[in-house]
């Protein structure tokens, strides 16, 4: 019963290095999301994906990449991290059915 | 587009009290609306739900919420507040797109 996986939990970067943040679903769900929580701002969406080889921009894409190569995992890309990015990052899946979002653990990314 | 509003960043309440959390949206038809709720350092999980049918919904933990459509509403109650209910609580509307959109959240803080 893993759900929604994110890999990793915490994560420290220095201005102007990449990193990738993985989350992975067995859940078989189509409908997956990259959420930032900054205190005070609730969530925000930075991409999602309606299907596999599917990515969308949300509200705050800037300084972001994704992919969807496979159903099962969203990728979220950082080319060159920025402190304005130092947050907690949510993926978060949804089966077809307008059905609950299931979420991660989320990912503390601090960016020095 | 579609909006959620929580009007209250913080709520305070004893232990015992009875709680009721405000969230207003914004959409031009009938909405998919839920209450979340993160606990720190966790994801976010579904409290409740409502789709269509009865407007009163009960959720887990013994919170429920009541649609108004007159008034835009889908404020969050319990009768009796446990200290463990401490957390964030988000309330999130979506109008069919698969895109869901959060609020700010509520920061409930229970005295003893």
């Amino acid at each position: 019963n893993a759900g929604v996986t994110q890999t990793p939990k915490f994560r420290v970067l220095k201005t102007g290095q990449s990193m990738t943040l993985l989350c992975a679903q067995d859940m078989n769900h189509e409908y997956m999301y990259w959420y930032r929580q900054d205190p005070g701002m609730g969530l925000r969406l930075i991409h999602y994906s309606v299907g596999e080889g599917t990515t969308a921009k949300g509200e705050v894409p800037d300084g972001y990449n994704v992919s969807r190569l496979k159903k099962q995992n969203f990728l979220l890309g950082l080319e060159s991290a920025a402190p304005s990015q130092t947050s907690v990052y949510f993926c978060a899946s949804i089966a077809s059915g307008h059905t609950e979002a299931f979420f991660g653990q989320g990912t503390r990314l601090t960016v020095v | 587009a579609q909006s959620v509003t929580q009007p209250d960043i913080h709520i305070t309440v004893s232990e015992g009290a009875s709680l009721e959390l405000r969230c207003n949206y914004s959409y031009g038809a009938t909405p998919y609306l839920f209450w979340y709720v993160q606990s720190p350092g966790q994801g976010l999980q579904l409290l409740l739900k409502y789709f269509s049918g009865d407007t009163l919904v009960q959720g887990i933990k013994g919170f429920e919420a009541e649609f108004k459509r007159s008034q835009s509403s889908f404020n969050l109650r319990k009768p009796s507040v446990h200290w463990s209910d401490a957390a964030e609580y988000f309330c999130a509307v979506e109008g069919g797109s698969y895109i869901p959109t959060f609020g700010r959240g509520t920061s409930l803080i229970v005295h003893p």
